[in-house]
């Protein structure tokens, strides 16, 4: 089945940009989906259908998707926004949802 | 106030059964499909399986080979997760998430219940 690639870790300082990335094949032809998880907590929908953002969600969020990359983007980063984060997709193929590696994002 | 509230978790030794429910509140339940993902310690979420607003046509992660069971009471707003044959890998936290009509998102999550698989 399809697999998400994501990378483990990303470091980014306070007021800075954070972008997450997504890999996987064709993934521009897929709506693919956002999480932001803390620990102990339930996670949270950040980014849906590449790039809509949920009520309630900072503007600061934001997504892309096209060709085999999708990427999350977090702009004026704050301390709250360390978090592991998570693409995810319904892959029609498989009949399955597939879950991306998860990235963790550290505020310097 | 949406609200999603896993129970049944535990300790159980390897090769017993397990029952998880999932009770909901503040949205349509009967109208939504319903989802199980799991995240095994220091590891990554995973998903388990999906079960549509009408109970039929059930999905399962292929890694699960048939021990586990999703079902639904659309009367009292409630999933389960019948697990059978557990593993010590199944030692998870195990969120139920909810899925709006028509679409492939969870929009909401609760907060999961913990698994123990030991002897």
């Amino acid at each position: 089945s399809l697999v998400l690639t994501q990378p483990p870790s990303v470091s980014v300082a306070p007021r800075q940009t954070a972008r997450i990335t997504c890999e996987g094949d064709n993934l521009g032809d897929k709506s693919v989906h956002w999480y932001q998880h803390k620990s102990g907590q339930a996670p949270v929908l950040v980014v849906h259908d590449d790039s809509v953002r949920p009520s309630g969600i900072a503007e600061r969020f934001s997504g892309s998707n096209s060709g085999h990359s999708a990427t999350l983007t977090i702009r004026a980063v704050e301390t709250g926004d360390e978090a592991d984060y998570y693409c995810q997709l319904w892959d029609y193929n498989s009949d399955q949802y597939v879950f991306g590696s998860g990235t963790h994002v550290t505020v310097l | 106030q949406v609200q999603l509230i896993e129970s049944g978790g535990g300790v159980v030794q390897p090769g017993r059964s397990l029952r998880l429910s999932c009770e909901t509140s503040g949205f349509l339940f009967q109208s939504y499909g319903m989802q199980w993902i799991r995240q095994a310690p220091g590891k990554g979420l995973e998903w388990v399986a999906f079960l549509p607003f009408d109970g039929m046509n059930p999905r399962y992660s292929d890694s699960l080979r048939g021990r586990f069971t999703v079902s639904r009471d659309n009367s009292k707003k409630t999933l389960f997760l019948q697990m059978t044959g557990l593993r010590v890998e199944d030692t998870a936290v195990y969120f139920c998430a909810s899925r709006p009509p028509g679409r492939t998102f969870l929009d909401f999550w609760g907060q999961g219940t913990l698994v123990t698989v030991s002897a």
